[in-house]
């Protein structure tokens, strides 16, 4: 079965870039869309975008221009890069499989990665 | 972007009791094929979220029986028949027809 495993550092310093990569294992890069999702300390879930194998994208507005999902298929891993960080991007970052709608709109994140806990702060 | 709103926010019930969650999108959750992309994820205390329905109310593997789905448009519901021990959790509901994907803001349950 398909299984995500997310590693990256958990502290980065305000007006960084914030890096991580998951990879993928169990699955074809092909099988799937690939996503991120965030959570707040103590707060909801919010969608960040998406890969696919081909390297299309998506991208939530709210993010989109601090933003860079990218795969590499031969290491079976994809990564996100948020730049221009401050502590409001501080939380609980998951990737995730997916698969999306003739509209493009993602609604699978069948199996999730750990999480991994990004705190900004000098 | 889409907004859905859950209900009640927090829930506390007796074990073997049943509990229901409900989630009301300000949009219609009917794609243009048809389908409604609407799921349900359980979030246990320290884990990662877990998807439980998909598509209104399809179960995944693994998913006990005792959790439902229904519902349409843009009200649903998410039944449990008999709630155990291992239910506590944050319980969210998610949409994938309008772009971007929006979650409710969860429903807490736990045990009375």
């Amino acid at each position: 079965q398909v299984q995500l495993q997310q590693s990256g550092p958990g502290l980065v310093t305000p007006s960084g870039t914030l890096s991580l990569t998951c990879t993928v294992s169990g699955a074809s890069m092909a099988s799937y869309y690939w996503s991120w999702i965030r959570q707040p300390p103590g707060k909801g879930l919010e969608y960040i975008g998406y890969v696919s194998y081909t390297g299309i994208t998506n991208y939530t507005p709210s993010l989109k221009s601090r933003l860079t999902i990218l795969v590499d298929t031969s290491k079976n891993q994809f990564s996100l890069k948020l730049s221009s960080v401050t502590a409001a991007d501080t939380a609980v970052y998951y990737c995730a499989t997916d698969v999306i709608t003739f509209g493009g709109v993602p609604y699978g994140m069948e199996v999730w990665g750990q999480g991994t806990t990004v705190t900004v702060s000098s | 972007d889409v907004v859905i709103t859950q209900s009640p926010l927090s829930l506390a019930v007796t074990l073997g009791q049943g509990a229901s969650i409900s989630c009301r999108s300000s949009h219609s959750l009917v794609d243009s094929d048809g389908n409604t992309y609407f799921n349900w994820f359980q979030q246990r205390p320290g884990q990662s979220p877990r998807r439980l329905i998909y598509k209104v109310s399809n179960r995944d593997s693994g998913v006990p029986d005792r959790f439902s789905g229904g519902g349409s448009g843009t009200h649903f519901t998410l039944k449990i028949s008999r709630v155990e021990a291992e239910d506590v959790g944050v319980y969210y509901c998610m949409q994938g027809v309008h772009w971007p994907p929006t979650f409710g803001q969860g429903t807490k349950v736990e045990i009375k």
